[in-house]
């Protein structure tokens, strides 16, 4: 069985300062992982995915993540926080012979002016 | 591409009544659909898989009786709660895959509210 971790249930910034959340991932198997987005009351948002290629992943809004085995790890990171940051991060695994998806608990992020 | 769309977004009523949901893959056949429940503040839930033409697999601890699931094209899928009641309550979340990939596109939800 597959599973991942979210280190941080919250994680506050201030604008244009980098923003990280960290994610551990428990896989037997080579995984597939990805990071949504949910702001309030919406569905989630892909920002990436990793599926075996390149381990450092660019998604959409200069987010991006690196994949790193030996760690059993998928951080997300930006460079420069932007108030339409503040949302809820998902990380989630995909299992190895089904679609389903396994995710964290999720990450709060708020955004200082 | 690969848009989901759900509708009603938002829906109150009474407790005993049933309410459906609808799910659509705008600009893509969904080979798999998935119905997902989410509490306040908390992560996704999984309730069942929807593959087209065939019968819903449910996760334990949820009841097929009362959350019904039709996957009638590869399109469409609909999740019906049936005889809804107040703890029924919950934001519902559909997504699908593209063909043979393993990444899944989420619709906006839908907000239930049983009175």
């Amino acid at each position: 069985a597959q599973s991942v971790t979210q280190l941080d249930s919250h994680v506050s910034v201030s604008e244009g300062t980098p923003v990280l959340l960290r994610c551990n991932y428990s896989s037997s198997y080579s995984p597939s992982l990805f990071w949504y987005v949910q702001h309030p009351n919406k569905g989630l948002q892909l920002l990436l995915k990793y599926t075996s290629a390149a381990t450092l992943v660019k998604g959409i809004n200069g987010f991006e993540a690196e994949f790193k085995k030996s760690e059993t790890s998928f951080h997300l990171t930006k460079p420069s926080a932007h108030m339409s940051d503040a949302a809820e991060y998902f990380c989630v695994v995909s299992g190895a012979n089904d679609y389903k998806l396994s995710f964290g608990a999720g990450t709060t992020v708020t955004v200082r002016a | 591409g690969a848009v989901v769309s759900q509708h009603p977004s938002w829906v109150i009523c009474k407790s005993g009544t049933s309410v459906k949901i609808e799910c659509r893959s705008l600009d893509f056949q969904a080979t798999t659909m998935f119905w997902y429940r989410q509490f306040p503040k908390q992560s996704l839930m999984l309730m069942a898989t929807s593959n087209e033409g065939s019968k819903a697999t449910y996760e334990q601890g949820v009841e097929k009786d009362k959350f019904l699931i039709n996957h009638a094209s590869l399109t469409l899928s609909t999740l019906t709660v049936t005889s809804a009641h107040p703890e029924d309550s919950s934001f519902y979340i559909c997504s699908a895959t593209l063909g043979q990939g393993r990444t899944q596109y989420f619709g906006p939800g839908t907000r239930l509210l049983v009175l």
